[in-house]
């Protein structure tokens, strides 16, 4: 079964104080691995999207990178605009299609 | 650009009724998927339009159908509504590999 796990749930953060969010995956045939960040209430936005193993992509404080098995998001110094749900999504196939979500990671990051 | 939006922002129906939610997609994007996200899970995967055809479909019952416009606009209809279909709906469009999310309807069926 094509499946996506995040891990922690949720995470609290101190402003400054770098971490890494999990998510691993069992997509057969994964074609990409996508990154959205979800504020409450609100649709989630796209953040980035990797294709092979040892892929690294980065945007401001955030860099995503990918294994064979996992993708790691790294938060590098945050602050507390950073603190959303980030979501991680494997999609297969030759095109674009259905993305197989995870559960998020609630991030808060405090002053 | 306006990105990807959708109409109406909240909607609270009935259970048995019928409803339908509809979705612009951003400039340029020909494909649309629709998602039903439930409150703390990640979006779950409707269907999604491509040349006005459904190319996939989740595991969703027949009671949700869709449609594509020339325009490539898009409508979820859901019949027969249950509480358990109280969800925000998320209209995403794509054009090659990168897919944008609309705001989403806020759908309760009381």
């Amino acid at each position: 079964e094509d499946q996506v796990t995040q891990s922690p749930e949720a995470l609290r953060l101190q402003e400054g104080e770098s971490s890494s969010l999990n998510c691993s995956y069992t997509v057969s045939g994964l074609r990409g691995l996508f990154w959205y960040r979800q504020d409450p209430g609100k649709g989630p936005e796209f953040l980035f999207t990797l294709y092979s193993a040892g892929e690294e992509k980065e945007k401001e404080r955030l860099k995503a990178t990918l294994t064979k098995k996992e993708s790691f998001l790294h938060i590098t110094a945050p602050k507390p605009e950073d603190s959303a749900t980030y979501l991680c999504a494997g999609d297969r196939g030759s095109t674009l299609g259905r993305l197989y979500f995870g559960r998020g990671t609630q991030l808060t990051v405090w002053p | 650009d306006a990105g990807v939006t959708q109409s109406p922002t909240h909607l609270i129906k009935t259970r048995g009724q019928q409803v339908t939610l509809r979705c612009s997609p951003k400039s340029g994007h020909d494909t649309v998927s629709w998602y039903q996200q439930a409150l703390g899970q990640g979006p779950q995967f409707i269907f999604q339009y491509y040349e006005e055809e459904e190319r996939q479909r989740g595991n969703f019952p027949d009671r949700f159908s869709g449609h594509q416009f020339p325009n490539y606009s898009s409508e979820l209809n859901v019949n027969a509504l249950l509480l358990g279909d109280s969800a925000l709906y998320l209209c995403a469009s794509s054009l090659w590999d990168e897919q944008y999310f609309g705001p989403g309807t806020r759908l309760t069926v009381t």
